[in-house]
């Protein structure tokens, strides 16, 4: 099957830096998105976004589908942001509309 | 327009009990998924309902996990002889069925089997 890899595993950052995570995927695919997973482990839709470039508020995405691989960008951040990102995919070869996800990006904000 | 729920939000249940959860997803979607979400990981799929039609299980869903959804409203996933493994978040999703398909997930059951 399609996989997913999201890097760095970890971030720390101080209020205010920005920051750019990045998702890899092995395979054509028809959805892609974005969630942040609050501490209570709610999974927070950011961006559907299986090609292009969309932007909401401080949090933008790009995703190169020819070149299989999606950024998500984090500018001013608050300690809000913090959280694990996913990314999720569809792969295009598929049937049954399952999204598989990258293990997670974990993103520390200090004050 | 309310999101996805999911009851209850917490289980503790001890080994061997049967366990049953509840999904309600937004009411004009008709695709309906379930994931579980094991400590540091992300969600893997378990299965996923078209309307009332179960239509792929993945080979995480053993024989002791069943999943329904009466006409094609809410699901239910009932786990049997619960083991110290089964403990995890499970998550539903749901999306609809034409244009876009994008997923919005409910706030998970937390499964503890002591």
């Amino acid at each position: 099957g399609i996989q997913v890899e999201q890097s760095p595993p970890d971030l720390i950052l101080q209020e205010g830096a920005n920051s750019t995570l990045r998702c890899n995927f092995s395979d054509s695919v028809n959805n892609l998105q974005w969630f942040h997973q609050n501490p209570w482990g709610q999974l927070i839709n950011l961006f559907y976004i299986p090609s292009g470039t969309k932007q909401n508020g401080r949090l933008s995405a790009t995703t190169v589908a020819t070149e299989r691989y999606s950024l998500l960008y984090i500018s001013s951040s608050q300690t809000t942001d913090s959280g694990v990102y996913f990314c999720a995919v569809e792969s295009s070869g598929g049937s049954n509309y399952k999204l598989t996800f990258g293990k997670g990006t974990l993103l520390t904000v200090n004050p | 327009d309310t999101g996805v729920s999911q009851d209850p939000r917490h289980k503790i249940t001890k080994r061997g009990q049967n366990v049953t959860f509840r999904c309600d997803p937004i009411s004009e979607h008709n695709r309906l998924y379930w994931y579980r979400q094991t400590l540091g990981q992300g969600p893997e799929f378990l299965t996923y309902f078209q309307n009332e039609a179960q239509l792929e299980k993945s080979r995480l869903l053993s024989d002791r996990f069943s999943a329904e959804r009466p006409k094609g409203s809410f699901s239910t996933l009932e786990i049997q002889r619960t083991e110290q493994g089964d403990s995890a978040m499970y998550l539903c999703a749901s999306s609809l069925n034409r244009g876009v398909g994008e997923q919005y997930f409910g706030p998970g059951t937390r499964l503890t089997v002591t």
